[in-house]
């Protein structure tokens, strides 16, 4: 358990509204990171953070932004809801101690949008 | 690019029985990490074994071991004595340190028979 939580764990919302994922960890890990989970896609990185405000995009962060204001906070917001963003949203952090290019997972968040 | 790649979408392994699990990869890097990531039903993410690459031993973890072949660049997990805890979704994923990226394999489904 590396002390990641995510919130909200499950959502139903409308096609068009914003959605706003949170990732909230207790470790004061510097890096964290969004991905996504599709069928047949394995898990695919949306967005990344490196430190306070410091953040970059990863390989499908079209539709995405995020913000990282605390170092124990990573927001991912969806900021008009379509269905193709329909998914299994995981955050991560990197580990700071020796094996630091390790990472772990919080629980996961499942969003359905109609 | 890098890409990683595992070829079986599903397997299947008797109790107490041993399985393996392949992942293939491609990389010009010549420093980095491999992976592997359970994710029972739960969809939690697990990290099961890491392996870097400038070591040539092979990583173990008490059931879990990996058959790590750098120039072929294969990356197996083998899981001995299967239990009925280890049905899964199992992910290879590859760290490349010039990339700071984690890269996924699209999974491979572990059904264990009683």
């Amino acid at each position: 358990d590396a002390g990641i939580t995510q919130s909200p764990r499950h959502k139903v919302t409308e096609t068009g509204t914003p959605v706003t994922l949170r990732c909230h960890q207790t470790e004061n890990h510097r890096y964290m990171y969004w991905y996504r989970q599709d069928p047949g896609h394995g898990l695919r990185l949306i967005h990344y953070s490196y430190g306070v405000k410091d953040t970059d995009k990863g390989e499908v962060s079209d539709g995405y932004s995020v913000s990282r204001s605390k170092t124990e906070d990573f927001l991912l917001t969806l900021e008009s809801a379509t269905s193709s963003q329909t998914s299994v949203y995981f955050c991560a952090i990197r580990s700071g101690r020796e094996s630091r290019e390790t990472q772990y997972f919080g629980p996961g968040t499942r969003l359905l949008v109609l | 690019a890098q890409t990683v790649t595992q070829s079986q979408p599903e397997m299947s392994v008797q109790e107490a029985e041993t399985v393996t699990l392949s992942c293939t990869y491609d990389t010009s890097e010549s420093d980095y990490y491999l992976f592997w990531y359970k994710q029972p039903p739960s969809r939690q993410m697990i990290l099961v074994i890491r392996q870097e690459a400038y070591k040539q031993q092979n990583a173990t973890e008490n059931r879990f071991s990996v058959n790590f072949q750098k120039a072929a660049k294969s990356f197996s997990l083998k899981i001995s004595d299967s239990q009925l805890g280890d049905a899964a979704m199992y992910f290879c994923a590859y760290y490349g340190g010039a990339t700071n990226k984690l890269i996924f394999g699209t999974g491979t489904l572990l059904a264990v028979q009683p």
